[in-house]
């Protein structure tokens, strides 16, 4: 079955690094997506990604945050400045878009700012 | 705009107990619904679906129907496992299938021998 891959599986970074989180999304999927899950709370929407671009992005999205998908099969996300909370689990997925199907979500990316 | 409730947990029962966890919702439009589970150090996996009104979604023992009526999608597993022991997401998305996924805050589920 296909997968949503996502690397490093954890990730600990100094608080005002920049991180990149990559993704691999599955190969026919047309809609990207970030969330992330701060430990013990609800998933939350941070970026959705169409055609080359942003579609939506939430209030948390801010301007320290980028996405791009700079070779046809990595999907990133980038944040330029770390701080503390932004400590979280960061979950890649995608969907074809035809249909409510659900999305496929990855396994996510444990980022640690210290 | 859209909002997901569930039950608080955590909810901890025994094998083969039967199992509930209640989930509302609220949509500006005609929502697909969701349930995801997430196992101990996993990512979120997608368990049932249910596109409109009267749906059952099942999958592993699991169920959920879609009541429009009621706005709510609860799950029920009839005997659960330790197996089981997860966290239970109930989620939605509105439109094509491609908008974004507004989730609950997620229902603990700890299952003793």
């Amino acid at each position: 079955e296909p997968e949503v891959t996502q690397t490093p599986s954890h990730q600990v970074t100094q608080m005002g690094q920049e991180v990149i989180l990559r993704c691999v999304p599955i190969s026919n999927h047309l809609y990207f997506y970030w969330y992330r899950q701060i430990l013990g709370q609800k998933v939350e929407f941070l970026v959705s990604f169409y055609n080359n671009e942003i579609s939506e992005k939430s209030e948390i999205f801010d301007d320290q945050f980028s996405v791009e998908r700079p070779d046809g099969s990595n999907f990133t996300l980038k944040i330029r400045s770390t701080k503390l909370e932004d400590s979280a689990m960061y979950f890649c997925a995608s969907t074809l878009g035809q249909g409510p199907t659900g999305y496929t979500f990855g396994s996510g990316t444990r980022l640690t700012v210290v | 705009g859209n909002s997901v409730t569930q039950m608080e947990g955590p909810v901890t029962l025994s094998e083969e107990a039967f199992l509930t966890i209640n989930c509302t919702y609220t949509a500006t439009g005609y929502p697909s619904l969701f349930w995801y589970v997430q196992y101990p150090g996993e990512g979120l996996q997608l368990l049932l679906k249910a596109t409109k009104a009267d749906d059952k979604g099942s999958n592993k023992g699991f169920e959920a129907t879609y009541r429009k009526e009621t706005t709510s999608f609860h799950l029920e597993k009839g005997s659960v496992q330790v197996s089981d022991s997860a966290v239970y997401f109930c989620a939605l998305t509105e439109g094509g299938g491609y908008q974004k996924v507004t989730f609950g805050t997620g229902t603990k589920l700890q299952v003793i021998p």
